[in-house]
């Protein structure tokens, strides 16, 4: 049983340009929660997604940033006109639709590491 | 508003030795809360969790402590193991989750 994916594992982009962060969950979850994480620092909250649904996108900027996670296919992570701020890793987790929100276990994914030059 | 403080932000211990993480929170609302532990250019892998209507959580050589009158929460590692040098996340979680800032711990051989 596949664990969750990300891809790419490593990502350059130069400012201004776009960066797709693409994840898979694990077989069977239906929720996916992507977190960013800066060097030497802990993990950050960005925004909570079911199939088709955001959910909660309360740690999302609110420009240049959005996330999606359609019907078919990985969940999207899309950073519009990078800047060397957003150099970071970002982490994908998933948990089961049979969890309750409060018991929800989420699984990571190994990351995105974004390096904007 | 940090919701989750973590200390010491990093930890020797000798192998053989006991390692001890730190967690204290604010929200009474938090219903469940992890450890994760993450190696170098890995995710974090949940370690053990524990929630609030317990107050000690033991797996092999893992132990969570609960306190919820003190809204506190430790890791304990007995027996340390170089191989357990890796950052340390607690979490708590209410609807999502609240990470603290990690523990890097390095044990010597």
């Amino acid at each position: 049983n596949a664990g969750v994916m990300q891809n790419p594992r490593h990502l350059v982009r130069r400012r201004g340009q776009e960066a797709r962060l693409r994840c898979s969950p694990m077989k069977g979850h239906s929720h996916v929660y992507w977190y960013r994480q800066l060097p030497e620092e802990g993990l950050k909250f960005m925004v909570y997604l079911q199939k088709e649904n955001i959910i909660d996108e309360s740690g999302m900027p609110k420009e240049r940033f959005s996330a999606e996670f359609p019907k078919e296919g990985p969940s999207i992570l899309r950073i519009q006109q990078v800047v060397r701020g957003d150099s970071a890793a970002y982490f994908c987790a998933s948990s089961s639709l049979t969890s309750s929100i409060a018991y929800n276990e989420q699984f990571f994914g190994p990351g995105t590491r974004l390096t904007v030059l | 508003q940090q919701q989750v403080k973590q200390s010491p932000q990093s930890l020797i211990v000798q192998k053989g030795g006991i390692s001890i993480i730190n967690c204290a929170y604010e929200n009474t609302a938090f219903d469940y809360f992890p450890w994760y532990q993450q190696f170098p250019g890995k995710g974090p892998a949940l370690l053990i969790a524990i929630r609030p209507d317990v107050s000690e959580k033991k797996e092999g050589r893992f132990t969570i402590s609960f306190n919820k009158s003190a809204k506190q929460f430790s890791l304990h590692i007995m027996d340390s193991q170089p191989g357990d040098s890796a950052t340390y996340f607690c979490a708590a979680s209410f609807n999502k989750f609240y990470f603290g800032s990690g523990t890097k711990l390095n044990v010597k051989p």
